[in-house]
């Protein structure tokens, strides 16, 4: 089956780090770029990161970026985030999201069903 | 942040053709970056409805179009039905902002 399923997220103080993780399976893993895009609750969607095939091309958005982390294991199929100095804004659903193309700059064609994070003392 | 502009609900009657306008800048849309449209139900991941502004992905029903002109896009629903009650998003790639991605603010649909 085509999917990828999240895991890591959960309760983190602000300040302190919190590492999210993405197994994908059912398909080529290292024919695609991949992302994490966020949801707040009850907002709409936000690009978080984005990784290209090879991790050659990696971007981030503006309101993570130096904080945020976003790696790739194609041996083991995973995608990761790894989220430092977390603050309360960063409370979101954060979906694992696999790209179209191997570089990125395509479209989303799969969506995890997302792992949530909460960041508050 | 939203970077796309979208209206933040549409509704009609069952049978009904409905429009989602979303409103991009030169830097987007504008810049000939291609925009994509995805489903949301309450609780559930998004879902990839339109890519490349006009083309639907294997099992989309065809009652669901993209189309783009100058800076904006839109999603027609034509013969709206209650299964179709839910939020979409556009979604293109910003040249101004580095690596950038964005989203529209997105539209709930109503079906009455």
């Amino acid at each position: 089956e085509v999917q990828l399923v999240e895991s890591g997220g959960g309760l983190v103080q602000p300040g302190r780090s919190l590492r999210l993780s993405c197994a994908a399976s059912g398909f080529t893993f290292d024919d695609h770029a991949m992302h994490w895009v966020r949801q707040a609750p009850g907002k709409g969607l936000e690009w978080v990161a984005s990784i290209s095939w090879h991790s050659a091309t990696i971007a981030y958005a503006g309101s993570v970026r130096g904080r945020f982390t976003i790696s790739r294991d194609n041996a083991k199929n995973s995608l990761h985030l790894q989220m430092n100095s977390v603050r309360a804004e960063d409370t979101a659903f954060y979906y694992c999201v696999k790209d179209k193309g191997a570089d990125g700059y395509w479209h989303f064609d799969l969506w995890g069903r997302g792992t949530l994070v909460t960041v508050s003392s | 942040q939203s970077v796309l502009t979208q209206p933040p609900s549409v509704s009609g009657a069952p049978g009904q053709r409905i429009s989602i306008s979303c409103t991009g800048t030169s830097s987007n849309i504008g810049a000939h970056s291609d925009v994509n449209w995805y489903q949301q139900f309450p609780g559930t991941a998004p879902k990839l409805l339109i890519y490349d502004n006009n083309n639907r992905p294997s099992g989309v029903p065809d009652r669901f179009s993209g189309s783009k002109s100058g800076t904006s896009a839109s999603l027609a629903i034509t013969g709206l039905q209650a299964e179709d009650e839910a939020t979409y998003y556009c979604q293109s790639y910003d040249s101004s902002l580095s690596g950038s991605y964005v989203f529209g603010t997105g539209t709930k649909v109503t079906v009455l």
